[in-house]
């Protein structure tokens, strides 16, 4: 079964700086994808970003970016110029993509994010 | 567009009652699935389904039925609530993998479940 760990139960960051979420993951498949999830306080899930597995490019999308080591099974977010909108939990979560569970997303713990005016 | 709405948004029960959490989405998608959110767990998969007439267990079934009549309803059905299923319920769909292997899913804004 696959595992998504997310070491780091809180984090904080000051405004305008930079932090980095960690994940790790547990598979003995090849091909996957793999996602960031914001909550906000309004309960909202909210995708940030997405990274297939076969792809060596990190994925980007404005402020937001990934370091993804697929042999050491590890999928970090960055968010540069951080503000106070992106307080929030943050999920990282898997999806195989071999028949039978490839609809499922397996969630880490999640990572609550402050932000510091 | 409503995308995934889901009612009610609260809910309290005593232990023992039975209801119903309703979901409904309006893109056509084949996959749509219940998690349950606990503190320092994530979001767990109760049940989901991949089309209708066709539903499939996920990591956390008991004491959960779902049914699915119609592409665009997913109910999920607690018969005997008790306080181990006090938590946060969300609804999601998606396109089936065959289509969109990087389909993500949308959720339903939640329902809080309280079982006293």
């Amino acid at each position: 079964a696959q595992t998504v760990t997310q070491s780091q139960p809180e984090m904080s960051v000051q405004e305008a700086e930079t932090v980095t979420l960690s994940c790790t993951y547990d598979t003995s498949e090849s091909d996957y994808y793999l996602f960031w999830y914001k909550q906000p306080p309004s309960r909202q899930m909210i995708l940030v970003i997405r990274q297939e597995a076969y792809k060596q490019q990190n994925a980007t999308e404005n402020r937001f970016s990934v370091n993804f080591q697929k042999a050491a099974k590890s999928f970090s977010l960055k968010i540069s110029d951080s503000q106070l909108g992106d307080a929030a939990m943050y999920f990282c979560a898997y999806r195989a993509i071999s028949s039978g569970s490839a609809r499922q997303l397996t969630f880490g713990s999640g990572t609550q994010l402050t932000v510091l005016p | 567009n409503a995308g995934v709405t889901q009612t009610p948004k609260f809910q309290v029960l005593k232990t023992g009652q039975s209801m119903t959490l309703q979901c409904a989405q309006d893109m056509n998608h084949e996959y749509m699935s219940w998690y349950r959110q606990d503190p320092g767990m994530g979001l767990r998969l109760i049940h989901y389904s991949v089309g209708a007439g066709i539903t499939d267990q996920g990591e956390v079934p008991n004491g959960y039925n779902v049914s699915r009549s119609t592409t665009e309803d997913f109910p999920l059905r607690l018969l005997s609530a008790a306080p181990s299923q006090t938590s946060v319920y969300f609804c999601a769909s998606s396109y089936s993998t065959w289509r969109s292997y990087n389909s993500p899913l949308h959720f339903g804004n939640g329902t809080r479940l309280t079982v006293t």
